[in-house]
This record gives C-alpha cells, structure tokens and sequence, in this order.
C-alpha cells in the first residue's frame, strides 16, 4: 500500500541537541510538506518542497531545515535554536502541489524536550 | 489576511444525535475548500471536499456545501456515532498559494 511513513512516533531532545525526523512516502508526490501542531492552534506550516533539491521556508522555519536529496525523502532538523520544540510534528505530501489537490498525511512524530 | 474559522469545541453530543461544525473563510478568488479529521495519536486524513461554489462534498454520512454568497462550508452528519469522535479541521486552498490554510480544529466527542 502506498503512503507515507514518519520515524520515530516518539522522539527525545536533550538541551542543545539537533534532532531529525523522518518522512519517507511510496505515493510518487511531488510536493512534500511539514507541519507542525500544538494543542488549540491547528496546524502551521514549516517548510515545503515542490521538487527534488528545492525548498520554501513556511510560516514557522525558524530553527528548522529540511533537505530534498530524493523525491521520496523530505527529513526535518529540529536545530538548538528552536527554543520551544515540543509540539506533534506532521509530515504531507500532493501528488502536484495544485490547490485542489488533496494532502496526505503521515501518522505523525511527537518530539518532547528532556 | 486570509484565515479560516470554525467553531471552538469541544462539540459533545448523543449518539444518533444531529451535527453541525461551523467553518467560514477570508480569502479572495474561488478557493478550494476541505474538511479533514484526526483521529487520537494519528495524522489527518481527507474526510471530503469541494473545489467549485454550489459543490457539495460528502463521505461516510458527511457532507458540507460550498457557499461562496456566504465563505462558508459547514460540516453536518445527520446521526453521529460513537466512532465519530474526532478533531475535525476545515481548510482552503487558494488560487494564489497552493498550500492550505488551516482552521484551529474542533473536537467532538459522542457519548453512547
């Protein structure tokens, strides 16, 4: 079955600490996106790629990066300058990035602060 | 600028009960327009959608009209279940940015 995969479901950061989650998808998207949530704000967006080896900051990008080596790969880096991290983080892909076009989401990675 | 707003939950009702989730929007042109839902402890997932005014979208019981004279598109169920409970996020997509605003979510719980 095609979709899309998030790694780890739960993840630790230690004060100082890059960490990177991973999104992987088999649906042959395009555009691929990361999201994150906090409880009562809905979701904002971080960053986003529409093609292979080229990415846009979203609202939220400070103390984020992404890379886009593979059409199938989109790996977020929660840096040490992000001061409040703790939050749901949800990665999407569109099989275009058109308007119309449905999002497909991952099962998600929670990060919490140690 | 452009937002989405729906109604703040928590929506609590009985099973077999009626349902409406109130979503307007801000945001010029002819955007498309989605309701999605989450489930506890997993990502979202498309519940249905409509990308032309006077659309109605439906699935699983669901349906939400796009009405353009009014930027709204509310959710309604005619009789919920149990398996209903869920947060449930409105979205649009404009012809300007392909990437979709997104309401704050409301959750709904039904009791048996």
């Amino acid at each position: 079955d095609g979709g899309i995969t998030q790694s780890p479901k739960y993840l630790f950061r230690k004060e100082g600490q890059n960490v990177t989650l991973s999104c992987e998808q088999n649906l042959n998207h395009d555009a691929m996106y990361w999201y994150r949530q906090d409880p009562g704000q809905g979701l904002r967006l971080i960053y986003y790629s529409q093609i292979v080896n080229d990415f846009q900051k979203g609202d939220i990008a400070e103390g984020y990066s992404v890379s886009r080596e593979k059409k199938e790969s989109f790996p977020l880096t929660v840096t040490s300058a992000q001061k409040n991290p703790t939050a749901f983080y949800l990665c999407a892909s569109t099989p275009r990035g058109h308007r119309e076009e449905t999002q497909y989401f991952g099962p998600g990675t929670r990060l919490l602060v140690l | 600028g452009n937002s989405v707003t729906q109604m703040e939950g928590p929506v609590t009702l009985s099973e077999e009960a009626f349902l409406t989730i109130n979503c307007t929007y801000t945001a010029t042109g002819y955007p498309s327009l989605f309701w999605y839902v989450q489930y506890p402890g997993e990502g979202l997932q498309l519940l249905l959608k409509a990308t032309k005014a006077d659309d109605k979208g439906s699935n699983k019981g669901f349906e939400a009209t796009y009405r353009k004279e009014t930027t709204s598109f509310h959710l309604e169920k005619g009789s919920v279940q149990v398996s209903d409970s869920a947060v449930y996020f409105c979205a649009y997509a404009s012809g300007g940015s392909y990437i979709p605003t997104f309401g704050r979510g409301t959750s709904l719980i039904v009791h048996p």
